[in-house]
This record gives structure tokens, sequence and C-alpha cells, in this order.
């Protein structure tokens, strides 16, 4: 996993607050992917970026989330007025061209709402 | 609706045997499959994969099988050893789901336990 660098490693939220998780791509990479996993759940997709554009939100809650990935900077991905259900690991994901290359993933963000 | 399933949540193999784990899915748009492990606490790490015009891939001690008609896949680890103890995520795509070939749909995982 080394590469693909995401932080905070564990992030702890109030009720309401907002959530804000950072995952800087594998060197060379320019397509970033995040996915959450919920307690016994496998991973799901929620956002498939590339360099300032948006290319595939279809895993993406409605309302509170969005994601970001600037020119310069890492990707961000944004939860307003966090709930407890958002409790959760949210791992980043990174790959160097869209198709035929697997993803590389970090080492995720714990979120956990109080 | 899960379109991809790893029906064992756990598997328990002695050191030195074949760890089998099984993959079963539902989507017959699906034309290509990976296999992640995953250590408590870590990101998953990719371990081999397998695209639908082919029914077999190894590397090392891994191989995938492919049955596109059963549309079960599986993965072998021989010899399996205890650093092999890890949840194992089989995950599948295809390139116009959602406009991406990384939105994968994963199964929720087989944790399995290899012991010495």
């Amino acid at each position: 996993n080394a590469g693909v660098m995401q932080n905070p490693r564990h992030l702890v939220r109030r009720r309401g607050q907002e959530a804000r998780l950072r995952c800087s791509p594998m060197k060379g990479h320019s397509h970033v992917y995040w996915y959450r996993q919920l307690p016994e759940e496998g991973l799901k997709f929620m956002v498939y970026l590339q360099k300032e554009n948006i290319i595939d939100e279809s895993g993406m809650p409605k309302e509170r989330f969005s994601a970001e990935f600037p020119k310069e900077g890492p990707s961000i991905l944004r939860i307003q007025q966090v709930v407890r259900g958002d409790s959760a690991a949210y791992f980043c994901a990174s790959s160097p061209r869209d198709r035929g290359s697997p993803l590389h993933f970090g080492n995720g963000t714990r979120l956990t709402v109080t | 609706d899960q379109q991809v399933k790893q029906n064992s949540p756990s598997l328990s193999v002695q050191e030195g045997r074949i760890s089998i784990l099984n993959c079963d899915y539902t989507n017959s748009m699906f034309d290509y499959f990976l296999w992640y492990k995953k250590y408590p606490a870590e990101g998953p790490t990719f371990l081999i994969s397998i695209s639908s015009i082919k029914d077999k891939n190894e590397d090392g001690r891994f191989t995938v099988f492919l049955n596109k008609s059963a549309k079960h896949l599986s993965l072998h680890i021989v010899p399996s050893q205890p650093g092999d103890s890890a949840v194992y995520f089989c995950a599948a795509g295809h390139k116009n789901y959602g406009g991406s070939q990384g939105n994968l749909i994963f199964g929720k995982g087989t944790k399995l336990s290899v012991k010495p």
C-alpha cells in the first residue's frame, strides 16, 4: 500500500460537524477513486475523479457528500453535517490510467461519528 | 442485491495445504475480476486479476480460475503460509459500468486463517 497516502488515519467527529478526508495518489497516478467500507461489509464505490474533474459519482450519496481533486494538492472527500451512519472506513485508491491497471489502495481513514 | 458474493465468511487451512476461496457473481456484463488481500488496519492490496477472455491466470502461489458459464471464480493458494492469513476480497467490474473501470463491485470478503 506504499504510495497512496491518506490522512488522517482516524477521525472523530460529533454529529453535525464536517469531516474532511485527504488522499494523495501514488506518484504518476492521475486517477483517484474513493470507496467506503461499513462494518462487516465489502468496499463500496463512491466516486472516481481525475484532475479537476469528477468522472463518475454514481456511488455518492446525493446529499452532504462531495469530492474534489484539484490541479494542485490532494483529493478531498468532504462530508457535511455528519451522522452516525457515516461511521466507516474510507479508502482512496489510485491508478495510472482508467483501463487495464488494478487499483492501489491507501490504508484508509476510519471515521467515527459520536 | 449483491452482485458479487463470497458465501464463506471464514476459512481455516493448515500450513502447506491448498486454500480455495470462492466467489460468485450475478452480472453477466462483468468482464474482469480481481482478488485483493487485506490485513487489519490496512488498505486492500491487489493480488491477481483475470479478464473474461481467460479461464485461468497464475502468479506464483496464486491462481485464479474463472468459470463464466457458472458465474464463478476461485482463488487457489498453494502452498498456504501463515503470512497469507488475511481477509480476501473478490471484486468485479466492466468498462461500461458507470463509465469507469475503477468502479469495482466487491464481495464481503473471506477471512483466511492459515495454521502453522
